[in-house]
């Protein structure tokens, strides 16, 4: 596609269910980010992927949260018996290459747990 | 402890004027520094760049500051117009990391009146 697609839009879940959160990153985009964005806050960074690699995990706030990355393309993030303080925006973001700057970002996936 | 911040007051501007942003950070050695843009609801999009060896950056009606001295960045938008209304992001890549993570600051809000 002609840019970063996210799924799905907006998702509504009772606490303690899990949730899996779609990322498809523009074609050969190497490097793939998650960040979280909570009402009024600033972006917070949970994960990077290289490829279907992911040397930097360190924003995953527990681990109820697991992400993966198949094919090079594909990721999908995973939160497991959500709690209400999940409840954000979970934004995808691609670049061609690590380090080269500009990142696309997809319109995200609006999580609220009740 | 590291920071990035931005004023969270919103900043309020006439039609025609320069809006001027600003990005202060502590306790980072930034390799460059970027400015997004994101609108309600929608991810946030790419605007400027600026290497930690450039001064200032010019792009159309905006312009980018980078003082290391001062740790601090300024992101001007002259000649403003109603549609620059939104929250302006500044991000910085930390020289330590070479995966093209970006820490975020929270945001300004930009209201420009007709």
């Amino acid at each position: 596609g002609a840019g970063v697609s996210q799924s799905p839009s907006n998702k509504v879940t009772e606490k303690g269910k899990d949730v899996e959160l779609r990322c498809d990153p523009i074609s050969g985009h190497t490097a793939l980010y998650w960040y979280r964005q909570s009402l009024g806050q600033g972006l917070e960074f949970l994960i990077y992927f290289q490829g279907n690699s992911a040397p930097d995990k360190s924003g995953l706030p527990s681990d109820r949260f697991s992400a993966e990355r198949t094919g090079g393309s594909v990721s999908t993030l995973t939160i497991q018996r959500t709690q209400q303080e999940d409840s954000a925006v979970y934004l995808c973001a691609s670049s061609v290459r690590p380090a080269t700057g500009e990142l696309f970002f997809g319109e995200g996936s609006r999580l609220t747990v009740l | 402890s590291q920071k990035i911040e931005q004023n969270s007051e919103a900043l309020n501007i006439q039609e025609g004027k320069t809006a001027t942003l600003t990005c202060n950070y502590t306790n980072y050695s930034p390799a460059y520094l970027q400015w997004y843009r994101q609108d309600p609801g929608r991810g946030p999009v790419f605007l400027l760049l600026i290497r930690e060896n450039e001064k200032e950056k010019r792009k159309e009606r905006l312009k980018v500051t980078f003082d290391t001295t001062l740790k601090q960045s300024l992101f001007h938008i002259t000649a403003s117009q109603p549609a620059d209304s939104a929250t302006y992001l500044c991000a910085l890549a930390p020289s330590s990391s070479n995966t093209g993570k970006l820490i975020f600051g929270q945001g300004t809000t930009l209201q420009v009146k007709p």
